[in-house]
């Protein structure tokens, strides 16, 4: 039972432009979600985080979403870079240090 | 600060052998996860350990186990190697407070 799920695989964007990554969750007690960049031969690395009380977060080039009702999250990458160009995993949790994974979305940025 | 370190980064098992990753976490931090990634399968959470204590574990076979000492070091071990236990194994670390920090992986094939 896949309780995060990153649907799109992979995506393409050309440098400049906006890049959406989508996840979507199906435990409600989930209260934490976490983005993660993946590079080849490397561990993941922390790009942002939400909380549950709130609906967005931003840091610099990089905003978080989250729509509780809908338990749905996104990341949104403005404007995309071609360094940009890894796997993003979504995560979450509910209180407890069990981050629990999406599959993955391989972002490609086209110079 | 030195990030997480797990070692040793390449190893090749054959199959019905037993294997032992280590995984040094950042100073300070007591709580230690460990992830199993295979492609089309993102993350998969194994266990976590928080004071030498396992809090948390994911639905993984016996045959994976882990400790961790009074230092925050941690082991894991998977008796019995089949093949489909090829995989990228990553180690994490939390201080309780943010988000877990991964080290670079243990990369394990079963021939």
């Amino acid at each position: 039972d896949q309780q995060v799920k990153q649907n799109s695989p992979s995506l393409s964007v050309q440098e400049g432009r906006i890049s959406i990554l989508n996840c979507d969750y199906t435990n409600s007690m989930f209260d934490y979600f976490l983005w993660y960049k993946k590079y080849p031969a490397e561990g993941p690395t922390f790009l942002i985080s939400i909380s549950s009380i709130k609906d967005k977060n931003e840091d610099g080039r990089f905003t978080v979403f989250l729509n509780k009702s809908a338990k749905h999250l996104s990341l949104h990458i403005v404007p995309s870079q071609p360094g940009d160009s890894a796997v993003y995993f979504c995560a979450a949790s509910s209180g407890t240090y069990k981050y629990i994974f999406g599959t993955g979305t391989r972002l490609k940025v086209l110079a | 600060k030195a990030g997480v370190t797990q070692t040793p980064r390449y190893l090749i098992k054959t199959r019905g052998q037993q294997v032992t990753l280590s995984c040094s976490p950042i100073s300070g931090h007591r709580s230690v996860s460990w992830y199993q990634q295979t492609p089309g399968q993102g993350l998969q959470f194994l266990f976590e350990y928080f004071s030498e204590t396992q809090r948390n574990k994911g639905n993984f076979p016996g045959r994976f186990s882990g400790r961790q000492f009074s230092n925050s070091r941690s082991e894991m071990n998977v008796s019995t190697l089949e093949l489909g236990d090829s995989a990228l194994y990553l180690c994490a670390s939390s201080d309780g407070r943010s988000e877990a920090f991964f080290g670079q992986g243990t990369r394990l094939t079963v021939v």
